[in-house]
């Protein structure tokens, strides 16, 4: 699976949008990019993935790059229950790839 | 139901002890991890188990060991562990093979002292 860089920590107001980007430009034409958080204390959760198209749920957007080497988390309203460890995360569509890395993270704070 | 639970939430023991921790789903998943978090850190992967038979072992020492009884239910005992064995342990599951989510537990915290 590709590699990942991500920064180290941003901050991000109340309210406003957090976007956290996140560069692979290694990544490979059968690679996914997933996002998951963890909040203190607690285990991971999945937030989003997308391979090329931009990717919108209930709790995030995902923008992906056209050339796919970066992509953008989009956390639209940032709430305070936002602030947590943001990981990007590659992985490759390959029949039973149950593989999952992560990387270092980037830590969000929001802040009122 | 979307929820892995995990016991116990923490374990203190020293290291000629024997404890198992204990993870267990009911969403049906096939796939289950456990998952090897230092402080400040991601977490690492340690095992998967895929249909009840283990697929990964990322070269874990035969402190831990494994065991996966039916598909909703995920053990790891462990025997003879060091200090630096202390963490947090993360279980998870997900549907199947493949880039299926994974749902994760809260953790065990383990201290061995």
């Amino acid at each position: 699976d590709a590699k990942t860089t991500q920064p180290t920590s941003m901050d991000c107001a109340e309210g406003r949008a957090a976007n956290l980007p996140c560069n692979h430009s290694t990544i490979s034409g059968n690679e996914y990019v997933y996002w998951y958080r963890q909040i203190h204390s607690q285990g991971p959760q999945y937030i989003i993935h997308g391979l090329k198209n931009n990717e919108t749920n209930e709790m995030a957007s995902l923008i992906i790059t056209e050339d796919r080497k970066s992509s953008t988390l989009i956390l639209p309203h940032a709430t305070l229950r936002d602030t947590a460890v943001y990981y990007c995360i590659v992985r490759a569509d390959l029949y039973n790839n149950n593989d999952m890395r992560f990387g270092a993270g980037t830590r969000l704070t929001v802040k009122p | 139901d979307t929820e892995v639970t995990q016991t116990p939430k923490h374990l203190v023991m020293g290291m000629t002890n024997k404890k198992s921790l204990k993870c267990e789903q009911h969403m049906g998943h096939r796939a289950m991890y456990w998952y090897k978090q230092k402080a400040k850190k991601p977490p690492e992967l340690m095992f998967v188990y895929s249909y009840e038979k283990l697929s990964i072992n990322e070269s874990v020492p035969s402190r831990f060991s494994p065991e996966c009884p039916n598909s909703s239910l995920l053990n790891l005992h462990l025997h003879a562990l060091q200090p630096e064995d202390s963490a947090l342990y993360l279980c998870a599951s997900s549907q199947g093979v493949g880039l299926y989510e994974q749902y994760f537990g809260p953790g065990t915290r383990l201290t061995v002292t």
